[in-house]
């Protein structure tokens, strides 16, 4: 069965400061893992599609990659507009669902 | 293209009601989603649309629950006698049959059964 397991549950970071959310996945052959966001009270954001080990995407301050086991969402000189839920996808190649982490709940203070 | 659209946002109802949500798709996404998600986790299956067709369900699925997708547009879930259990929010997602696999989410029902 599909797993994904997101680390931490929970970051609270400065303004400016750097750091990265971790995604770990088990999944019998990858077609995607997925990047969302997710505010308060709405439903996901698409923000990235990774599809082979060792791709990169990035968006504004937001920076994807992506290994066979797990991929980091980089998130360099963060804004309080940034705070929100990360969440993490995969989509196995047998199937069209995708299955979900629990999240990352960021913070970024002024 | 207005995105995925979902109706109503809020829905409360009493223990034992039938409550049925509606789904629009963005128009050229001939693939459709069904997912749950309660507070702290991420959004869990329900059930999966393509055109008109169910081709999937999760097994975790009530025989409560039913979901139309007529003639391959919207969607409904209906949920029936309803339980304080299925307080959560119900997501809507699209996708094309075309190349890219992302889906697009709607805003959500958020559903809160008394």
């Amino acid at each position: 069965e599909d797993q994904v397991t997101q680390s931490p549950e929970a970051l609270r970071l400065q303004e400016g400061e750097s750091s990265s959310l971790n995604c770990s996945y088990t999944v019998s052959g990858l077609r995607g893992l997925f990047w969302y966001r997710q505010d308060p009270g709405k439903g996901p954001e698409f923000l990235f599609t990774l599809y082979s080990a060792g791709e990169e995407k990035e968006k504004e301050r937001l920076k994807a990659t992506l290994t066979k086991k797990e991929s980091f969402l980089h998130i360099t000189a963060p804004k309080p507009e940034d705070s929100a839920t990360y969440l993490c996808a995969v989509m196995p190649g047998t199937a069209s669902k995708l299955t979900f982490g629990t999240g990352t709940r960021l913070q970024v203070m002024l | 293209d207005t995105g995925v659209s979902q109706d109503p946002r809020h829905k409360i109802t009493k223990r034992g009601q039938n409550v049925t949500f509606r789904c629009d798709p963005i128009s050229e996404h001939n693939r459709l989603y069904w997912y749950r998600q309660t507070l702290g986790q991420g959004p869990e299956f329900l059930t999966y649309f393509q055109n008109e067709a169910q081709l999937e369900k999760s097994r975790l699925l009530s025989d409560r629950f039913s979901a139309e997708r007529p003639k391959g547009s919207f969607s409904t879930l209906e949920i029936q006698r309803t339980e304080q259990g299925d307080s959560a929010m119900y997501l809507c997602a699209s996708r094309s049959g075309q190349g890219r696999p992302e889906a697009f989410f709607g805003q959500g029902t958020r559903l809160t059964v008394v």
